[in-house]
This record gives C-alpha cells, structure tokens and sequence, in this order.
C-alpha cells in the first residue's frame, strides 16, 4: 500500500464548478498537510500548507484534515479555466531525522470555459 | 523577492555520462532538499541538505549525489546516467525544520 493515495483523474468541469480534491494516507505520523498546484511543464507551486486537523481557507481555496480518518481535501470554489492544471497533495511527519515531503501522484483538473 | 532558481532549464545526455543540476535557494532559506518527479507521478525524494551536510536521503542509488555550498545554493550530480534518469529534476528550499518548502521551476533532463 502506497502511503499517499491519489486519484489522478483526470477531472473535468465547467467554470464556475465547485471542485473537490482529496488524498487517502497511511501514515499515522504525518502531521503537516500541503496542496500543490502544478502547471505543464513548471514546477510545483504551493497553495496551502496546514498543520493537524481542521480547515484553512485561503480565497476561493479551502483545504480540509481529517486526521482521524486520514483523508485531507482541496476545495476550490469558482473554478476558473487558470485553475486548470495538475494538484498534488503533499505530507510530512517532522519526526526523529524525517524532513522529506510525501507525494500522491497527482490529479490533473480541466476547467472548461 | 527571487525565488527558487534551478540551471539549466533543459538538458539531454547521452547514457554514461555525468550531470550537474544547479539550484539556489528562496531568500533567508538554508534548506535545499532534491526530487524526481516521472511523467505522470509525484515527485520523490533524493535528499535534504542543511549547513552543508546531507541531512536526509531518500531510496536513491549513491550515483545520485549531491553538495550545498556556504551560500546555501547547492548541486545535484548523477554519474553514469541510465535511460530511466530521464525526469524533470525539482529543487525546494525552506528554513530550517520548516517542511513548507518552495519549489523552483526544475530541469529537464532527457537521457538518449
């Protein structure tokens, strides 16, 4: 079993949708929560770290931890066509000697105009 | 405020050679950690430099190498270069024990 899981789509909806990311880890230990955005062929940009449990919202983004069931999700509320790209969701335990970052495989949205 | 810059932007190698990858950190960053990202998967983790050590290594054979310099900037090296090196090649900075790392715009690198 992979430790992040990813679905990778890919998902497709009309501007204005309201999308739904989400990501499934097995971890236990993981305790810092990052979204990802990654357009073709650049590098990824950040758009919201979280640490624990509970809700962030950051302007049309609102990333969700759900420690107890080891689910985390990305919202973005309407969606426009700039928002097409690829979402990573990222994780960390920042325990002991661990400082790495744990990738799912990403999911690639297309907004469509 | 720069942010991560990583040289060059596109390389192509011939298998069995060498390679440098350049990277230099965000502004008042002192970590620099290395991925691999492969089409269509996540990036995955080389290792982590901090005060010039290798702090961190991920499950990557020793012809990945790399170095961090008094400046913070740093250097990946990969020796004898197999097809399946080809990837885009990602650096991130962060400060200290931070884990919110930022990403530079990665290099290419093809292997033929």
């Amino acid at each position: 079993q992979k430790e992040v899981e990813q679905d990778p789509g890919p998902l497709s909806v009309p501007e204005g949708a309201i999308v739904s990311l989400n990501c499934t880890y097995s971890n236990s230990a993981f305790q810092y929560f990052m979204w990802y955005r990654q357009y073709s062929r650049k590098g990824p940009e950040l758009l919201m770290y979280t640490y624990s449990s509970g809700n962030k919202e950051d302007g049309r983004f609102t990333a969700q931890v759900d420690k107890s069931s080891k689910y985390i999700s990305l919202f973005i509320r309407d969606s426009q066509p700039s928002d097409s790209a690829t979402y990573l969701c990222a994780m960390s335990s920042l325990g002991g000697s661990n400082y790495k970052l744990t990738f799912g495989k990403g999911t690639l949205l297309t907004v469509n105009p | 405020d720069a942010g991560v810059t990583q040289s060059p932007t596109h390389l192509i190698k011939t298998r069995g050679q060498q390679v440098t990858l350049r990277c230099s950190p965000k502004s008042g960053h002192d970590t620099v950690s290395w991925y691999q990202q492969a089409l269509g998967q996540g990036p995955q983790f080389i290792f982590q430099y901090y005060e010039e050590e290798e702090r961190q290594r991920g499950n990557f054979p020793d012809r990945f190498s790399g170095h961090q310099f008094p400046n913070y900037s740093s250097e990946l090296n990969v020796n004898a270069l197999l097809l399946g090196d080809s990837a885009l090649y990602l650096c991130a900075s962060s400060l200290g024990s931070n884990t919110e790392a930022f990403f530079g715009q990665g290099t290419r690198l093809t292997v033929v």
